[in-house]
């Protein structure tokens, strides 16, 4: 059984860039899940996918996007960098779409922006 | 809107002594509730999840967590802390309904001396 990966693991970029962010989910898991987790802080929920669907969004702005494709892999995008964005971003795949049960995460992307 | 509140953001314990990390949710009805662990520049890992049934959760490396609805906590417990046991730990909740969204705690640093 493969688990969550996530690429790349490490990037810098600066002010005004863009970033787009790679997951794969754990094999046969439909749902996908982005999390943003700043230093000191828990993950703060971005929004999530199923079935290639948007099924949910937190607190975070329309330059925040993503995708899912088919094969049930997922893209995070953010446009116009901030230094606030600096973080490490999780993605978690799960079950099921309500999310009543666990939540298996890769080992995140760490964002600098400066 | 439904919060995690995780109380004490640094605990510190002698090795072979109970740890206790504390967590208090906020809603009108109970979500499910879970415990994850994270390791130093690792993913967040499942410890143990309530959903429904018997209040009192075993997970694994021997923690174990009770829901007390009257006093809506979840706190985490393990009778003799070792020294792998230093991580940073998460409590999180999903509500019932719409329940894609999962809300985390700020973390609880658990530090273990030897």
């Amino acid at each position: 059984e493969t688990g969550v990966t996530q690429s790349p693991t490490h990037l810098i970029k600066t002010r005004g860039q863009q970033v787009t962010l790679r997951c794969s989910s754990q094999s046969g898991h439909n749902t996908v899940s982005w999390y943003q987790q700043a230093l000191g802080q828990g993950p703060q929920f971005i929004f999530q996918y199923y079935r290639e669907e948007e099924n949910g969004r937190g607190n975070f702005p329309p330059r925040f996007s993503g995708l899912q494709f088919p094969n049930y892999s997922s893209e995070l995008n953010v446009n116009a960098l901030e230094l606030d964005d600096s973080a490490l971003y999780l993605c978690a795949s799960s079950l099921d779409r309500e999310n009543t049960g666990e939540l298996f995460f890769g080992e995140g992307s760490r964002l600098t922006v400066l | 809107a439904q919060s995690v509140t995780q109380l004490g953001s640094h605990v510190s314990v002698s090795e072979g002594a109970l740890v206790l990390l504390r967590c208090n949710y906020s809603s009108s009805v109970p979500p499910y509730l879970f415990w994850y662990v994270q390791y130093p520049n690792q993913g967040l890992q499942l410890l143990l999840k309530y959903t429904t049934g018997a209040t009192l959760v075993k997970g694994i490396n021997g923690f174990e967590a009770e829901f007390k609805k009257s006093e809506t906590s979840f706190h985490l417990t393990k009778p003799s802390a070792h020294m792998s046991d230093a991580a940073e730990y998460f409590c999180a909740a999903t509500p019932h309904t719409g329940g894609f969204k999962t809300i985390f705690g700020a973390g609880t640093r658990l530090f273990v001396k030897a």
